[in-house]
């Protein structure tokens, strides 16, 4: 049972517009998410995190906004860039239980010139 | 500093066989969790060690087991391998105490025929 999804499988954006990267969670206790981001052959790089006790947190060119209502989480990022171009992943927590994250199935985004 | 090591990047077993994959933390990082990746499944945690001891467990079955050795340093043993096994292997270290996120590895690619 996949307990945090990315229902797109790919994004592509023009360069210098913005990027909307999208994420559902099912478990209302999750209390800590973060984004990560992959190239192919590397392992992922964690990107930038937020706590349930904020709604936004952002980080230059990437935000991320958390809707504890609708178990919903956004990356935004503007203004794209081509060296964005990667898969996307995010992933949740319940802190209280050590160190298990459960991510999606990410997003590949592409970033056009 | 260096960065999470996996040994080896590829690996090709036959079905049935056994295979056992490494994974060097960061110094000082007392958390080792591993995941697999597949393609449409995302990363699925496996588990983590933390101080030498299993601290939280995925969904896999038994055939899937790790040990943390003293030095942090951890191995992952898939025994009795299935087509099905056939993933990244993804290996993450942080301190694993009061700060939340991971640091992956580039993974190791296993590839069973």
């Amino acid at each position: 049972d996949q307990q945090v999804k990315q229902n797109s499988p790919s994004l592509s954006v023009q360069e210098g517009r913005i990027s909307i990267l999208n994420c559902d969670y099912t478990n209302s206790m999750f209390d800590y998410f973060l984004w990560y981001k992959k190239y192919p052959a590397e392992g992922p790089t964690f990107l930038i995190s937020i706590s349930s006790i904020k709604d936004k947190n952002e980080d230059g060119r990437f935000t991320v906004f958390l809707n504890k209502s609708a178990k919903h989480l956004s990356l935004h990022i503007v203004p794209s860039q081509p060296g964005d171009s990667a898969v996307y992943f995010c992933a949740a927590s319940l802190t209280n239980t050590g160190n298990q994250f459960y991510f999606g199935t990410g997003t590949s985004l592409t970033v056009i010139p | 500093k260096a960065g999470v090591t996996q040994t080896p990047r590829y690996l090709i077993k036959t079905r049935g066989q056994q295979v056992t994959l490494s994974c060097s933390p960061i110094s000082g990082h007392r958390s080792v969790s591993w995941y697999q990746q597949t393609p449409g499944q995302g990363l699925q945690f496996l588990f983590e060690y933390f101080s030498e001891t299993q601290r939280n467990k995925g969904n896999f079955p038994g055939r899937f087991s790790g040990r943390q050795f003293s030095n942090s340093r951890s191995e992952m043993n898939v025994s009795t391998l299935e087509l099905g096994d056939s993933a990244l292997y993804l290996c993450a270290s942080s301190r694993g105490t009061g700060d939340y996120g991971y640091t992956f590895g580039s993974g190791t690619r296993l590839t069973v025929v």
